[in-house]
């Protein structure tokens, strides 16, 4: 049973701001949310962690409601070598693998 | 450090014969996991350890999957035999500790395996 749910893919310009949704309804308490990105022919790597309002780095946005029944990741003002497919993860561990799946996450496609 | 290291990057093999591919996880890291990636299914978790025992393999597709971690420094992932339908990226990452927890997984380049 997916944990997660997100948009298969999104387009967007250059320069404008990217917002990824992620629904998480059975998040627990303990929970946190995790971002990857993933570029053609590379593994995954890390983008952003939060456990509930906002988080922010060098690299993006995570904002997390109240509720924390959903997330959204935000990309700001976008350039092409931001194409890439995004994961949202919830976990920690607590039941074994299901927490670890990736699945196909949201493919971003970014447009000159 | 250097990363999660796999090899080989590339692999092609005939349907029938035995595909070994290798990882070496961050020094330290006490997870260390498996997936498999394709364009229909995505990332899929094959299976993952910690301190070197198996925990959960459920994500092996059949008995034709093996893998094996001798040592925390060293992991397998054998398939025998091949078939065209194994034909994947497989990457290997590992993490500090429980993953997700505020701990970050770290992904291999991949072994992109062809099976014809």
């Amino acid at each position: 049973l997916a944990k997660t749910t997100q948009p298969i893919s999104m387009d967007s310009y250059e320069g404008q701001e990217v917002n990824i949704t992620c629904s998480h309804n059975n998040i627990a308490t303990n929970d946190y949310i995790t971002w990857y990105q993933q570029f053609p022919s590379q593994g995954p790597r890390f983008i952003i962690q939060g456990y509930k309002t906002k988080v922010t780095n060098e690299v993006a946005s995570l904002f997390i409601p109240a509720d924390r029944k959903s997330s959204t990741l935000s990309l700001p003002r976008v350039s092409l070598s931001d194409t890439a497919v995004y994961y949202c993860l919830v976990g920690p561990d607590q039941t074994g693998a299901n927490n670890l799946f990736f699945g196909t996450g949201t493919r971003l496609t970014v447009i000159p | 450090d250097a990363g999660v290291i796999q090899s080989p990057r590339h692999e092609v093999t005939e349907m029938g014969q035995e595909v070994t591919l290798r990882c070496k996880p961050i020094s330290g890291h006490d997870y260390l996991f498996w997936y498999r990636q394709t364009m229909m299914r995505g990332l899929e978790l094959l299976i993952y350890f910690n301190n070197n025992v198996p925990i959960d393999d459920s994500g092996m597709p059949e008995d034709r999957f093996s893998a094996k971690m001798p040592n925390a420094s060293f992991s397998t992932l054998k398939i025998q035999p091949s078939e065209p339908r194994d034909s994947a990226v497989y990457f290997c990452a590992s993490s500090l500790s429980r993953p997700l927890s505020g701990n970050t997984i770290y992904f291999g380049e991949g072994s992109w395996l062809t099976v014809v």
